[in-house]
C-alpha cells in the first residue's frame, strides 16, 4: 500500500520568512496530494491539494509543488504569520475511489514574532 | 452552515468496555469516514459509509464497527475497549464516497485507562 514520509517533524521560522514542508510518497500510481492544517483541539483543515496532471499550484501566501518523477510534493508558506503555527499534514491517495487517504506523520510549525 | 459536528468531545472509559462516537456531515454532504489520530502522529484511515453501507476499510480489527443512519449521520463503535484504543477519533464527510475535499469534525478524544 502507500507511504507517506514527511519532514521535517518540527520547523521553527522568524515571522515574514518562508517555511518548507516536503512529503515523499511510495506508489507513482498516487494522483491526489492534499494538504492539512491541524489546530490545538481542531481536526485537519483543507488548505490546498494538488494533482497529479498538475506541477505547481499556488492560493495567496501558500503553494504545492508536485514532482511525479522522484514521487515527492512540497508546501511552501511565504511571508509566514503566527495564525500559521498549526501541525501540517501532507496526504496521498490512488485514483480509486476505494482507497483512502494515506497521511504523513505531521510537521509542527511555529512562527516567531 | 454547520461543518461536521462530533460528540462527545471527550471520553474516558476503562479496559474491556465499549464506546460509541457519534458524527453529524456537513450540510449537503452523504459520506462518512472515520479516522484514528493517535499522540503525534498522522491521521489513520478506519472505514467510510456511503448509502448505509460500508464501502472502504483500514487495516483495523472487528471490535471496530460502524453504522450510518438515512440521515446520513454516522457512529462509529468499539468494542472490548484496549488501552492502545486512547487516541483522537476524527470523522470527516464529503460528498460521494470519495477520498477527496474532505471536511473534518473537531474530533472526540478517548482516553481509556
Amino acid at each position: 500500500g502507500e507511504n507517506v514520509e514527511q519532514h521535517p517533524s518540527t520547523l521553527s521560522v522568524q515571522e515574514g520568512d518562508s517555511a518548507v514542508i516536503k512529503c515523499t510518497y511510495s506508489d507513482s500510481a498516487s494522483n491526489y496530494f492534499p494538504w492539512y492544517k491541524q489546530e490545538l483541539g481542531k481536526g485537519p483543515q483543507l488548505i490546498i491539494d494538488i494533482r497529479s496532471n498538475v506541477g505547481e499550484k499556488k492560493d495567496q501566501r501558500i503553494a504545492v509543488t508536485l514532482n511525479k518523477t522522484a514521487k515527492h510534493f512540497s508546501l511552501h508558506i511565504t511571508e509566514t504569520q503566527p495564525e500559521d503555527s498549526a501541525v501540517y499534514f501532507c496526504a496521498a491517495s490512488l485514483p480509486s475511489g476505494n482507497t483512502p487517504l494515506v497521511f504523513g506523520k505531521g510537521t509542527r510549525l511555529s512562527v516567531i514574532a | 452552515d454547520a461543518g461536521v459536528t462530533q460528540s462527545p468531545t471527550h471520553l474516558i472509559k476503562t479496559r474491556g468496555q465499549q464506546v460509541t462516537l457519534r458524527c453529524s456531515p456537513k450540510s449537503g454532504h452523504d459520506t462518512v469516514s472515520w479516522y484514528q489520530q493517535a499522540l503525534g502522529q498522522g491521521p489513520q484511515f478506519i472505514f467510510q459509509y456511503y448509502e448505509e453501507e460500508e464501502r472502504q476499510r483500514g487495516n483495523f480489527p472487528d471490535r471496530f464497527s460502524g453504522h450510518q443512519f438515512p440521515n446520513y449521520s454516522s457512529e462509529l463503535n468499539v468494542n472490548a475497549l484496549l488501552l492502545g484504543d486512547s487516541a483522537l477519533y476524527l470523522c470527516a464527510s464529503s460528498f460521494g464516497p470519495i477520498n477527496e475535499k474532505l471536511f473534518f469534525g473537531s474530533g472526540t478524544q478517548l482516553s481509556v485507562l
